[in-house]
């Protein structure tokens, strides 16, 4: 069954602060990972990843993906409290999304 | 604003019931997809449709029914509502199936009394 993990559930960290968010999965045909950021409304867009080893950077965030360890890392650099949020890593099989049920994160001033 | 829309923002009705959620995606987007996310939950995907016909069905009970009509807009019926049902449905849209990028209308929220 395929599966995508998360981790960690929740993570509160000091403005300022650079954090380090976790995906980990196991499909049974990989074709993309994506993340998503999520305040109190709809996900929003950040990166798609499809290669491995290949950096995708927007402003403070960045994001690389392992596909030999199956695994992608969401980094946040700088924290502002307008990065709390849920992070979503969703994983692509089958041209099925697969969600992980989110990283919460919480940026206190 | 993903461009994606959504009708009606807010819904409450009593258990038993039917409702119609309402989706319009993206324009020249083809790909529509449901999700339910319930208090403090992950997102569960629902059903995919592309251009009209059914593409991947996910937890969808079968109470819920969906379709995707011509002009691809999306309807997500659920009916013989129960109190559990209460959850925010998301409708998303992505261009193809080809790569999955997916942007999120604002939601329903449904309220089962």
């Amino acid at each position: 069954e395929d599966k995508v993990v998360q981790s960690p559930l929740s993570l509160v960290v000091h403005e300022g602060d650079t954090v380090t968010l976790n995906c980990s999965y196991e499909v049974t045909n990989f074709r993309s990972l994506l993340w998503y950021k999520q305040e109190k409304k709809a996900p929003t867009f950040l990166f798609m990843l499809t290669s491995s080893g290949i950096e995708k950077k927007s402003g403070r965030l960045s994001s690389i993906l392992d596909k030999k360890e199956l695994f992608s890392i969401l980094n946040i650099t700088a924290t502002q409290t307008g990065d709390s949020a849920v992070y979503l890593c969703a994983v692509d099989s089958n041209y099925q999304l697969i969600w992980g049920a989110g990283t919460k994160l919480i940026i206190k001033p | 604003d993903s461009g994606v829309t959504q009708t009606p923002k807010h819904l409450i009705t009593a258990t038993g019931q039917r409702v119609t959620l309402r989706c319009s995606p993206r324009s020249g987007d083809l790909s529509v997809y449901w999700y339910q996310q319930s208090l403090d939950q992950g997102l569960q995907f629902l059903i995919q449709y592309y251009n009209g016909e059914e593409r991947a069905k996910g937890n969808i009970l079968e109470r819920f029914s969906a379709q995707q009509f011509p002009d691809l807009h999306s309807e997500l019926n659920l009916s013989s509502l129960e109190l559990g049902d209460s959850a925010l449905y998301f409708c998303a849209s992505s261009a193809t199936s080809v790569y999955n990028e997916q942007f999120f209308g604002p939601g329903t929220r449904l309220t089962v009394l």
